[in-house]
């Protein structure tokens, strides 16, 4: 039972566009929500994240939006570069347990073209 | 060293052996974790380490699966009977503190990982 679900494996974007990378969960306890940028050979990197009292977060280039009613997540990435590509993945945690315990989505592939 | 270090970097065995994977994590990082990801699969949650308090199981597969952490330092995880649906990358990761003690944005630092492959 996937709780994180980011259901589009790959995404191509022309450089200088916007970037769209949408994430959906299921738990409505998840309170705290993440993106990670992973490059082949690599471990991920930490993004950006939103917590739940907020809708919107913003930091450079990248922008999440969190919509808790549809229990839906976007990343914008604007304007996109070619180094932007790798995959992205969503992370989603619940209050408690004192640990950042993060349920990952599967990830999307991220093709920024030249 | 500045980041999470995991070693070995590769390692192909036979089904049925035992395997153990080493991570070290940022120094000062209270929290360690153990992630796994499998081919075409999200990472999927192991082991969490808190200082000295106990750690959490709960993402172990089997009882095959076993990790330790000595105080705040080094972290190996063991497979022992290896199967080829534990093939997978092995991800350690560290954080600074734990959640709800002051800002901290929840960022894991992970290691390059460990790629395991059963035969």
């Amino acid at each position: 039972d996937q709780q994180v679900k980011q259901n589009s494996p790959s995404l191509s974007v022309q450089e200088g566009r916007i970037s769209i990378l949408n994430c959906d969960y299921t738990n409505s306890m998840f309170d705290y929500f993440l993106w990670y940028k992973k490059y082949p050979a690599e471990g991920p990197t930490f993004l950006i994240s939103i917590s739940s009292i907020k809708d919107k977060n913003e930091d450079g280039r990248f922008t999440v939006f969190l919509n808790k009613s549809a229990k839906h997540l976007s990343l914008h990435i604007v304007p996109s570069q070619p180094g932007d590509s790798a995959v992205y993945f969503c992370a989603a945690s619940v209050p408690g347990a004192g640990s950042y315990q993060l349920t990952f989505g599967k990830g999307t592939k991220l093709s920024v073209i030249p | 060293g500045a980041g999470v270090s995991q070693s070995p970097s590769n390692k192909v065995t036979e089904k049925g052996k035992d395997v153990e994977l080493r991570c070290d994590p940022i120094s000062g990082h209270t929290a360690l974790y153990w992630y796994r990801q499998r081919l075409g699969q999200g990472l999927e949650f192991l082991i969490y380490f808190q200082g000295n308090s106990a750690p959490d199981k709960s993402g172990l597969p089997s009882d095959r699966f076993s990790a330790e952490r000595t105080g705040e330092s080094v972290s190996t995880l063991t497979i022992q009977r290896t199967q080829q649906e534990d093939s997978a990358v092995y991800l350690c990761a560290s954080s600074r503190r734990r959640r709800g003690t002051g800002t901290n944005t929840g960022e894991l630092f992970f290691g390059e990982g460990s790629r395991l492959t059963v035969l």
